[in-house]
């Protein structure tokens, strides 16, 4: 089962604008990470952000985690062509199976 | 340092045929987790190696194996293959425990069993 779901499924946007994808989730975490895709490629990691943590920053990017709302979300601002890809969020639940968990994804499209 | 790297890339294998899938992970990770990938199921939890020991293993039959070596580097075996095991395998490295640092992905092994 999928611990994270990632709300859109799909965003398209014009180079230069910002997007926003929302990662929800069941059950307390450790930590939650938010993973880059490019088309039938591997994964490339872009943030870790702790349970204790609200907000962190990466150049463009920019996560926040509400653990009262078991959400977080991924913010890229001024967004290029070459951000299209895949996003996932990926969580480390609290307890006794230590693995980490992806969502179904957000695919996004940034047109020229 | 060099990154995660996976062979073969691409396999294409009979139904009812075994498959070994090969990992080197980044010098100096201990960790080798495994993932499977499908346009169905999304990205699924294998199981993870660490110190040539299975630490964790996610919900999938017997078929599915693995083994790390001292060196680090990890194999992972799937028996009598199934139409439904035609899928993007993923093995990422990590430091440590994988679930509390990230992950650093190899660029996947294609499996397309027929």
């Amino acid at each position: 089962s999928q611990q994270g779901e990632e709300d859109p499924q799909a965003l398209s946007i014009q180079e230069g604008e910002n997007a926003t994808m929302n990662c929800s989730y069941k059950t307390s975490i450790n930590n939650l990470q938010w993973y880059r895709q490019n088309s039938g490629r591997g994964l490339v990691h872009l943030i870790l952000i702790r349970s204790n943590e609200r907000e962190k920053h990466s150049g463009r990017l920019r996560v926040t985690l509400d653990t009262s709302k078991k959400s977080s979300s991924l913010l890229i601002t001024a967004s290029r062509a070459a951000d299209t890809a895949s996003y996932f969020c990926a969580t480390d639940a609290k307890g006794s199976a230590r693995q980490l968990t992806f969502g179904s994804g957000t695919q996004l499209t940034v047109l020229p | 340092k060099a990154g995660v790297t996976q062979t073969p890339r691409y396999l294409i294998k009979t139904r009812g045929q075994q498959v070994t899938l090969s990992c080197s992970p980044i010098s100096g990770h201990r960790s080798v987790s495994w993932y499977q990938q499908t346009p169905g199921q999304g990205l699924q939890f294998l199981f993870e190696y660490f110190s040539e020991t299975q630490r964790n293993k996610g919900n999938f039959p017997g078929r599915f194996s693995g083994r790390q070596f001292s060196n680090s580097r990890s194999e992972m075996n799937v028996s009598t293959l199934e139409l439904g095991d035609s899928a993007l395998y993923l093995c990422a490295s990590s430091p440590q425990a994988m679930s509390s640092y990230e992950q650093y992905f190899g660029p996947g092994t294609r499996l397309t069993v027929t």
